[in-house]
């Protein structure tokens, strides 16, 4: 099975910087990894799919990159709606697997 | 829109069965593969279970962690999927969430596996 290794595990920032969180494959995926965002006690909604294609009614704040085994999620100017767990996922080979995902804290 | 809503989660003992199922509506439900995924209270987000379209045979895929156990089965003519889960386990308990791939997921059902 591919794994995700997600880091940090907890992020604690101010409003108004720019975090950058990171997801590792244990093999190449190519650029089959989606991001996505989950509050509490809400389902997850995508954020980016294929490493970097946004998607429709997500804040242009969020952007993310990467091919291959390293990928980066981006939030410019972090805002407190954006308290959340962050999960990237793959879907180069079953079964799909998660990362175990970042849980973004604004101080 | 597209609406995925699931239903038939509840509490029920160790080694018994439970079926849910999603509704599905707003797309082609019969050109979508659709997969079921679950989280345990606190936990991160497994995927359970994959059915692919007709031209591809119903094709149906596992986690290992369920595989023997859980059923993953489509109607198309009622836009339904369901997950037969037998022979259940505490370390079942988790929120079933339906998905159309990526995109588009339900509210999830909650499943709790305790005697």
């Amino acid at each position: 099975d591919i794994v995700l290794t997600q880091s940090p595990t907890t992020l604690s920032v101010t409003p108004g910087e720019t975090v950058s969180l990171s997801c590792r494959a244990s093999h190449s995926i190519g650029t089959n990894l989606h991001w996505y965002q989950q509050k509490t006690n809400e389902s997850p909604r995508l954020l980016i799919k294929y490493a970097s294609q946004s998607i429709s009614g997500i804040p242009s704040r969020f952007s993310a990159s990467g091919s291959g085994t390293d990928f980066t999620l981006n939030i410019n100017n972090v805002e407190f709606d954006d308290v959340s767990s962050y999960f990237c996922q793959q879907t180069q080979s079953w079964p799909f697997t998660f990362g175990s995902g970042t849980k973004l804290e604004i101080k | 829109a597209v609406q995925l809503v699931e239903s038939g989660g509840g509490l029920v003992q160790p080694k018994e069965s439970l079926k849910i199922s999603c509704a599905a509506s707003g797309f082609t439900f019969s050109n979508a593969a659709m997969y079921w995924v679950r989280q345990a209270p606190g936990k991160g987000l497994e995927w359970v279970a994959r059915i692919r379209t007709k031209p591809n045979n119903y094709a149906t895929y596992y986690a290992d962690s369920v595989k023997g156990r859980f059923t993953i089965s489509r109607d198309d003519s009622k836009s339904m999927v369901y997950l037969q889960m037998d022979n259940l386990k505490t370390e079942d308990t988790a929120m079933y969430y339906c998905t159309a791939g990526t995109d588009y997921w339900g509210q999830g059902v909650m499943v709790t596996v305790s005697s």
